[in-house]
């Protein structure tokens, strides 16, 4: 594709339901990275995956996240139960083995 | 750890001026990466430059160009010919483990 896409773009959900937060890569980009991204602040890793596999995921912050990339290209990034602090915009980015990432718009959570 | 600082909140310029925006970095690493990436209002965030720490030579890119001053761990930008539409968050990142710093917000005064 042209770029990183993400959806939604923008979810609202009431605290403790789950959440599904969907990023398509660049056509063809082996990596794979979310962010969460607070408020006035600059994005902070999650997790990142080399086609299929989960290669890091020291950034997520509970148990309650989970990502996967079953097939090596789509990804999703699901928060349970979600609580007020997990209210952040979520940025996913991509790249071909290389140095350099290409991100996504990035999907905005609002936890109420 | 890999950390990076910038230290300027926030930056303002006239139109068609210059402006340099500031960014240190810390990494064990012996190979790295330096990025600026500009995110505007909508969110999107967008590459600006990158520097591979091997490489002397300053990157430039049009308007801007950077400033990486290695034993300094020392990484601004220069923004030459400021335009409207570079209005934007500013980050520094530094890859491995891309980490960004905190963002300089960059206001255009017309």
């Amino acid at each position: 594709g042209a770029g990183v896409s993400q959806s939604p773009r923008y979810k609202v959900a009431k605290r403790g339901q789950d959440v599904a937060l969907r990023c398509d890569p660049i056509s063809g980009h082996v990596s794979l990275f979310w962010y969460q991204q607070a408020l006035g602040q600059g994005p902070e890793f999650l997790t990142y995956f080399q086609n299929e596999a989960q290669l890091d995921k020291s950034g997520l912050p509970s148990d309650r996240f989970f990502a996967e990339r079953p097939e090596g290209s789509v990804s999703t990034l699901k928060i349970q139960r979600t609580q007020q602090e997990d209210s952040a915009v979520y940025l996913c980015a991509s790249s071909d083995l290389g140095e350099t990432q290409y991100f996504g718009p990035g999907t905005r959570l609002l936890v109420l | 750890a890999q950390t990076v600082t910038q230290s300027q909140p926030e930056m303002s310029v006239q139109e068609a001026e210059t402006v340099t925006l500031s960014c240190t970095y810390d990494t064990s690493e012996s190979d790295y990466y330096l990025f600026w990436y500009k995110q505007p209002p909508s969110r999107q965030m967008i590459l600006v430059i990158r520097q591979e720490a091997y490489k002397q030579q300053n990157a430039t890119e049009n308007r801007f160009s950077v400033n990486f001053q290695k034993a300094a761990k020392s990484f601004s930008l220069k923004i030459s010919d400021s335009q409207l539409g570079d209005a934007a968050m500013y980050f520094c990142a530094c890859f491995p483990l891309l980490t960004f710093g905190t963002g300089t917000r960059l206001t255009i005064i017309p």
